[in-house]
């Protein structure tokens, strides 16, 4: 089964609009963290937001949120005012933290395009 | 600050030729991976190393070797490789220091052809 599900292969959006990435996660463990990366056409990873499965508040970074709903296993990331910048490859990953496991799992990735 | 360094950048293989990627961080971080991405897939942890001296297998295992010389260097190794290995392959490390927060440095990534 799936640990990570991303559903949208593709998305479009207009520059200065928000948009909304959706990641949902599957993990019996009640420790875990989720991450979100991007991936520009350049192909280096860059860390965006990071979310703790105890934290009560969504995680923000500039203009990256986290909408972390964790009865419906989902941690969608929100961009704001969208810049031509932000089209990249967008991975949301998960950290297990059963037996200290230190490796992150995967999703399949959201291609983001920002149009002007 | 060179963070993640792999080399080469792109490599190509004929089918059941051997080859080794270079990984080495200079962050002192105890634990290192290796991934390969391909297309449609995200990354898939190939092997990881949660501290100098330990290697576990990942998901996709199979056709690989790992070597954890030192803290620092984390080499992956194609012993015969095969078209199936064609992939980009992403080196990467983290802190063991922490409450599971820690992110993952990539490195800039390997392109490698298997013909």
């Amino acid at each position: 089964a799936q640990k990570i599900t991303q559903t949208q292969p593709g998305m479009f959006v207009q520059e200065k609009e928000a948009v909304t990435l959706d990641c949902t996660y599957d993990t019996s463990d009640q420790s875990y963290g989720l991450f979100w990366y991007k991936q520009p056409s350049s192909g280096e990873m860059i860390f965006l937001i990071y979310q703790g499965s105890y934290d009560e508040q969504n995680a923000t970074e500039g203009r990256y949120s986290l909408n972390f709903q964790k009865a419906r296993k989902s941690a969608n990331l929100v961009i704001s005012a969208s810049q031509l910048g932000d089209s990249a490859m967008y991975f949301c990953a998960m950290r297990e933290h059963y037996m200290g496991r230190r490796a992150l799992t995967f999703g399949s990735g959201t291609r983001l395009q920002v149009q002007p | 600050n060179a963070g993640v360094t792999q080399t080469p950048k792109f490599q190509v293989l004929k089918t059941g030729q051997s080859m080794t990627l270079q990984c080495a961080q200079d962050m002192n971080h105890n634990s290192m991976y290796w991934y390969r991405q391909d297309p449609g897939m995200g990354l898939r942890l190939i092997y990881y190393s949660a501290s100098e001296g330990t290697t576990d297998k990942g998901e996709v295992p199979n056709g690989y070797n790992v070597s954890r010389l030192n803290k620092r260097e984390f080499s992956l190794r194609l012993e015969s490789a095969a078209p199936s290995q064609t992939s980009v392959y992403f080196c990467a490390s983290s802190d063991t220091v922490g409450g599971g927060d820690e992110k993952l440095f990539f490195g800039s990534g390997t392109q490698l052809s298997v013909l």
